[in-house]
This record gives structure tokens, sequence and C-alpha cells, in this order.
């Protein structure tokens, strides 16, 4: 099983709202990742969680806030954002980094959430 | 600095024929590991071929090679026999394995492939 799974698929929500997306991963893989994607514009990284632990914050606003609870869940809680916030973002896995190896740390991708905040 | 450039916003080819994506980057880690992936229209990114700079053979996966030149630091996607379905945005990313951020991935910025019936 090689699949990533994202709910929801689509989100609307008001600048004063709190939401959450979720991300999970049955591959045993210890590293998950929350990726910003604007229209036209390759994905940008948000989070890295290594083992649970966070890893990499690429400076991302304090109004996300990125939660792992087990080694197949991944959360981004949503609150106060505004409209620029307006994405595709996507969940990503891979095995965790180690000495170098072919193909096997490739990250595989969930669908994305389509989040429009209004 | 700009790691990854794909120089060719979009591009067209015709059904059944072989069409090249560039994609040229650079890097002072001696290892490190190149990657391609498709996004359709539905946003999910599709993992297609691996090319390791240590490998001694440039990497294929069915219809998807890649024409790894390290002097040159291109990896060009080389897709055969096009299909309909292979419209879609193209990605470049490559990882560098000696940096302590570990599996991240950067990204180019992308080619939009159009394949003409």
């Amino acid at each position: 099983d090689t699949e990533v799974t994202q709910t929801p698929k689509h989100l609307v929500m008001g600048m004063t709202n709190k939401k959450s997306l979720k991300c999970e991963q049955h591959m045993g893989h210890r590293a998950m990742y929350w990726y910003k994607q604007k229209a036209k514009k390759p994905p940008e990284l948000m989070f890295v969680y290594s083992y649970e632990k966070l890893s990499i914050n690429e400076s991302v606003p304090s109004r996300f806030s990125p939660e792992c609870p087990n080694s197949s869940l991944l959360n981004l809680h949503l609150h106060a954002l505004q409209p620029e916030d307006s994405a595709l973002y996507l969940c990503a896995s891979s095995q965790t980094p180690g000495t170098s190896g072919r193909g096997e740390r490739e990250q595989y991708f969930g669908p994305g959430t389509r989040l429009t905040v209004t | 600095a700009q790691k990854i450039t794909q120089t060719q916003p979009g591009m067209f080819v015709q059904e059944k024929e072989a069409v090249t994506l560039d994609c040229t980057y650079d890097t002072s880690d001696p290892s490190y590991g190149l990657f391609w992936y498709k996004q359709p229209s539905s946003g999910e990114m599709i993992f297609l071929i691996y090319q390791g700079s240590y490998d001694q053979q440039n990497a294929t996966e069915g219809r998807y090679s890649l024409n790894f030149q390290k002097a040159r630091k291109s990896a060009n996607l080389v897709i055969s026999a096009s299909q309909l379905g292979d419209s879609a945005m193209y990605f470049c990313a490559m990882r560098e394995l000696n940096n302590n951020a570990g599996n991240m991935l950067t990204f180019g910025g992308g080619t939009r492939l159009m394949v003409k019936p």
C-alpha cells in the first residue's frame, strides 16, 4: 500500500474559523511533510516531522500549527487564516533520512486539500 | 539561489510521439538524488522516476527515462509514445543527501505538458 490519504478534499473557511487538515499513511514511514502549493507554482515545504518530532519549520506563520499524534497521522490546524493562504495543501511521507540509497526515500504524496479562505 | 531550473513553462506534443522535458540543477553536494513528479489537474503528485548521483546508468521506468548528464548538471525526462493521459504538470526535484535537512526536496518551477490528439 503506497497510499497517503488526506481529508477533506476541499475546505472553505472564513478568516475567524478554526479548522484542521488531516493526513494518514500506513507505509511505516517515519517522516511526514506538509507542503503549500499556489496555482501554477511548485510545492513549498512548510513542515517536516521525523519520528513524530518537528524537525523543520520553514518560517511558517503561527496561524498554521502542525501536529503529529502518532507515526501514521499528521494534522495541520488552521486558525485566523488570510485569503492569501488559499492554496492546495499537500501531505507527503517517506522513509527517514539515512545513508544514501536509491529511490526508496522518494516522497509519496496525498491528493491534497484545496483550501479557500473567504 | 535557484537550485532546480525547468526552462519550458509549457509544451505541446503530438499523441504517440516522444517528448523531452528539460531540468538543470545546481549543487555542491556530491551525493544527491533527482526526481520527476507528475501532477494532473486533480492535484496529486505522482512519483515517476529517480536518478541517484552515483548511478552509472540512466534510470528507466516504463515509458519514462531520465537522460542524466552529470557534467552538465542536467536530468531531462523523456516520455516515449505520449498518451492523452500524460497531459499534466511535471516537476523536477532534487534531494541533497549530505545536508542536515535530511529528506528535503527542492522543486523546479514545473513544465505543463499538453498532448494533442
